[in-house]
């Protein structure tokens, strides 16, 4: 069953450091999504990706978060200067042709110290 | 604005009956969704339902849809311990899901 990835499962940062946290959605998906969870708080919605740009994003999609699709496979998102509460865990999801039915990975736990 | 809320936790014996309520505030949401979180692990897709339907039945899962109350609930017939995890409800916003705080289902034995 096709399955969406995330590397790395758990990444260790000092403040101020960027991260890449990469995807490797469904292979015949059109839509991307990050989103995070901070711990014991609910999954809140970064930013969705389609057609090679950003459709939407929230208020914590700031000018430190970017995405990007390098290739055909990966879907990427980096934070340039990461801080403490950005510590959460992050999920990719992808979607078919509707824009609705969003299937996750596992998820890379981030830790800024 | 777009909120989703749910009780924060359930406890039930293995056998019975489970079940999850959810209430949501976007009456154009096409689509409600509940989804599975185990320790440590993603989320898993369990279960949607079209906002024009009053119930999905799938195996041990059935999901009930008030829309007039904007209420869904997931009810899990013959719990098992296996059962235990996080459960979030889930609407669909412009581009986007919008996720409740999540319901901790504990399934003692």
């Amino acid at each position: 069953e096709p399955e969406v990835t995330q590397t790395p499962s758990h990444q260790v940062t000092q403040m101020g450091q960027e991260v890449i946290l990469r995807c490797v959605p469904i292979s015949n998906h059109l839509y991307f999504y990050w989103y995070r969870q901070i711990l014991g708080q609910k999954v809140e919605f970064l930013v969705s990706f389609y057609n090679n740009e950003i459709s939407e994003k929230s208020e914590i999609f700031d000018d430190q978060f970017s995405v990007e699709r390098p290739d055909g496979s990966n879907f990427t998102l980096k934070i340039r200067s990461t801080k403490l509460e950005d510590s959460a865990m992050y999920f990719c999801a992808s979607s078919g042709t509707s824009a609705n039915e969003q299937f996750f990975g596992p998820g890379t736990r981030l830790t800024v110290l | 604005g777009e909120d989703v809320e749910q009780s924060l936790f359930l406890s039930v014996r293995e056998g019975d009956s489970s079940v999850i309520n959810c209430t949501y505030t976007d009456s154009s949401s096409t689509y409600l969704y509940w989804y599975k979180q185990e320790p440590g692990a993603g989320l898993q897709l369990l279960t949607y339902i079209f906002s024009n339907m009053d119930m999905k039945q799938d195996q041990r899962l059935t999901v009930l849809l008030n829309k007039k109350d904007k209420h869904l609930s997931l009810r899990i017939a013959d719990t098992q311990t296996g059962d235990s995890a996080i459960y979030f409800c889930a609407e669909t916003g412009p581009g986007k899901l919008i996720f409740g705080q999540g319901t901790e289902l504990s399934v003692k034995p």
